[in-house]
């Protein structure tokens, strides 16, 4: 069964500071990997997603995430925080043997960004 | 161009009542899942619509979970003799039908925040 799993229920970083945000999965067969983002009180938000090709994926608001088969990972980077960067992030599979392809979450981060 | 809506944004109810969450996808998705958001549980998948195919239905919790899709639209889950265990915001998504060689991108409601008393 595919699960995905992020390190940190919470991450504090300083304005201007790197963000990292760890996601690791678990999947029999090449997975489909997805960032989401989601602000107070709305809905989710998808900043980048893998599927094939390159490893390096860059999204938006300034967010990339590399797809490392080796590590079975898939960490969420920004070279630099905003303010408006808090938010929580949930990292998501889609197994390419699931013909519904329902997404499959981890249990979410939340970026607090100090001034 | 709208995106994904849903009604009502906030419900309380007393438990053992019924209630109706609706969903409006994005005009000419296909695709149409409902998740659900909890302190407990995280966010989890409930059902899913494709077209005129039979929906998957793998992650509803409980027989007084259903869902229906009308016209291949709007979208209604159904919660029948609610419990305070299902207290939790659900959100709908929706998507194209995918393409070959193409994953499409799900987009999500803002959600119903369901609290049962």
């Amino acid at each position: 069964a595919q699960s995905v799993t992020q390190l940190g229920s919470h991450v504090s970083v300083s304005e201007g500071a790197l963000v990292l945000l760890r996601c690791n999965y678990s999947s029999s067969v090449p997975p489909y990997l997805f960032w989401y983002v989601q602000y107070p009180n709305q809905g989710l938000q998808l900043l980048l997603k893998y599927t094939t090709g390159a490893t390096l994926v860059k999204g938006i608001n300034g967010f990339e995430a590399e797809f490392k088969k080796s590590e079975t990972s898939f960490h969420l980077t920004k070279p630099s925080a905003h303010m408006s960067d808090a938010a929580e992030y949930f990292c998501a599979v889609i197994t390419r043997m699931d013909s519904s392809y329902k997404l499959i979450f981890g249990s979410g981060t939340r970026l607090l960004v100090r001034p | 161009g709208a995106g994904v809506s849903q009604s009502p944004s906030n419900k309380v109810t007393e438990k053992g009542k019924d209630v109706e969450l609706r969903c409006d996808p994005i005009s000419g998705h296909t695709a149409l899942y409902w998740y659900r958001q909890s302190l407990g549980q995280g966010l989890e998948f409930l059902i899913y619509f494709q077209g005129n195919s039979a929906p998957d239905k793998s992650g509803l919790p409980s027989d007084r979970f259903s869902a229906e899709r009308t016209g291949g639209s709007v979208s209604t889950l159904t919660i029948q003799r609610t419990q305070q265990e299902d207290s939790a915001v659900y959100l709908c998504a929706s998507s194209l039908l995918r393409g070959a060689g193409e994953l499409p991108t799900q987009y999500f409601g803002p959600g119903t925040r369901l609290t049962v008393l």
